[in-house]
């Protein structure tokens, strides 16, 4: 089972809001990942977690904050997010040190 | 050269036909890649993964040139339902948390 799940589905928040995304997976994969995605354009890598702790971070601003409880749940928690910050967010996970990376549904995120 | 690079398209080829398309890479150390497929709105899904000279699944082919560095995606008897976008996905070298997408190459299939 390739399963990765992302909660909500859809999100609208306005720039004074504090929100969080949530994704789980539980194919005992010890590397997740949040990347955003814009209409037409390929994913964009944000952040990586290896075995719980994080391990790449792509320069993303402090208004994205990540967090991982443990090795089947991740979290991005959102605070004063601008408009342009609307898009796909998705999640993905992986075995450690193999690239291939199974992503969830997304979340689409509107910011008001 | 781009990382990687896909004919964006739209191809639109009527349903039965065979259709392909190439990726090109420039890093010639690259020793896996990765065909997503990705329909309007949703998540990319892993559709084959290339590790040698190529793979086959049902329908599906890929193909890989490391002589002149792409890979291409071969779709016999096309379906309605192959209407979607394909990423070429190459991880970066040194790095396998770190994928490099191609732009997509988007193909819709017309009765």
């Amino acid at each position: 089972d390739t399963e990765v799940t992302q909660t909500p589905k859809h999100l609208v928040m306005g720039m004074t809001n504090k929100k969080s995304l949530k994704c789980e997976q539980h194919m005992g994969h010890r590397a997740m990942y949040w990347y955003k995605q814009k209409a037409k354009k390929p994913p964009e890598l944000m952040f990586v977690y290896s075995y719980e702790k994080l391990s790449i971070n792509e320069s993303v601003p402090s208004r994205f904050s990540p967090e991982c409880p443990n090795s089947s749940l991740l979290n991005l928690h959102l605070h004063a997010l601008q408009p342009e910050d609307s898009a796909l967010y998705l999640c993905a996970s992986s075995q450690q040190g193999v690239d291939t990376q199974y992503f969830g549904p997304g979340t689409r995120l509107t910011v008001l | 050269r781009k990382e990687v690079e896909q004919d964006p398209g739209p191809f639109n080829v009527p349903e039965g036909a065979t259709v392909a398309f190439n990726c090109t890479y420039s890093n010639s150390a690259s020793q896996s890649f990765f065909w997503y497929r990705q329909d309007c709105r949703k998540e990319p899904k892993l559709l084959m993964s290339v590790y040698s000279s190529g793979n086959e699944d049902g329908r599906f082919t890929a193909q890989l040139n490391r002589a002149s560095q792409y890979i291409s995606l071969l779709i016999r008897d096309s379906k309605l339902s192959d209407s979607a976008t394909y990423l070429c996905v190459v991880p970066r070298t040194g790095t396998a948390s770190k994928l490099t997408f191609g732009t997509g190459t988007r193909l819709q299939v017309t009765l």
